[in-house]
């Protein structure tokens, strides 16, 4: 099952500029998480932000999470080529159970 | 920092024979595997939850008898794909809990990409 849609599902950007992607979910989490994926690769873990947090920063990330609608972003600054990648979200809605992947975005930045 | 591993990264087999991947996590102990399923240019399904020493949880529409899960250890479970066929090609990617990390301490492996001709 899915629990997490993400918008855009595909995002071109300039380098330097910043990337916002959006992940709406359906059900109460406990938590939600953000990974990134190379085409072909394994994933790399970006953050997370519980339920009772509204927003957390990581070097060039930003997270918010509203609860109340249900949604999160991700905020990429001063996109590098090398930020190109498939960014997923991922909920937990009990902890110590499974991750619940959204869609994810493709973002391309290009140099 | 927590490192699982796969085996083997790729594979490649005929149609109706079995692939059996390996999911290890070789510097902590995992009760906890999770395996996941992905289709080219989508997202990570999951399929199953392991438990170290007890049957797996299946989520619904994966078939059990299909896709066998052996959770034998504290570090390894195994996913057998039974009868492949050309439709179970995917990248197959296990998560393992630390048993002594918190409840959302989780780490991936690389995956293992399965071709079926």
């Amino acid at each position: 099952s899915q629990q997490g849609e993400e918008d855009p599902q595909a995002l071109s950007i300039q380098e330097g500029e910043n990337a916002t992607m959006n992940c709406s979910y359906k059900t109460s989490i406990n938590n939600l998480q953000w990974y990134r994926q190379n085409s072909g690769r394994g994933l790399v873990h970006l953050i997370l932000i519980r339920s009772n947090e509204r927003e957390k920063h990581s070097g060039r990330l930003r997270v918010t999470l509203d609860t109340s609608k249900k949604s999160s972003s991700l905020l990429i600054t001063a996109s590098r080529a090398a930020d190109t990648a498939s960014y997923f979200c991922a909920t937990v809605l009990q902890a110590g159970t499974a991750l619940i992947f959204g869609k994810g975005t493709t973002l391309s930045v290009s140099s | 920092g927590a490192v699982v591993s796969q085996h083997p990264s790729r594979v490649i087999c005929k149609s109706g024979t079995s692939v059996k991947i390996e999911c290890r996590s070789l510097d902590f102990q995992a009760t906890t595997m999770f395996w996941y399923r992905q289709f080219p240019k989508q997202s990570l399904m999951l399929m199953a939850t392991s438990n170290e020493g007890s049957k797996a949880t299946y989520e619904q529409g994966v078939e059990k008898d299909k896709f066998l899960i052996n959770h034998a250890s504290l570090t390894l479970s195994t996913l057998t794909v039974t009868s492949a066929h050309p439709e179970d090609s995917s990248f197959y990617i296990c998560s393992a809990k630390d048993r002594r990390g918190g409840p959302d301490t989780q780490y991936f492996g690389p995956g293992t990409r399965l071709t079926v001709l």
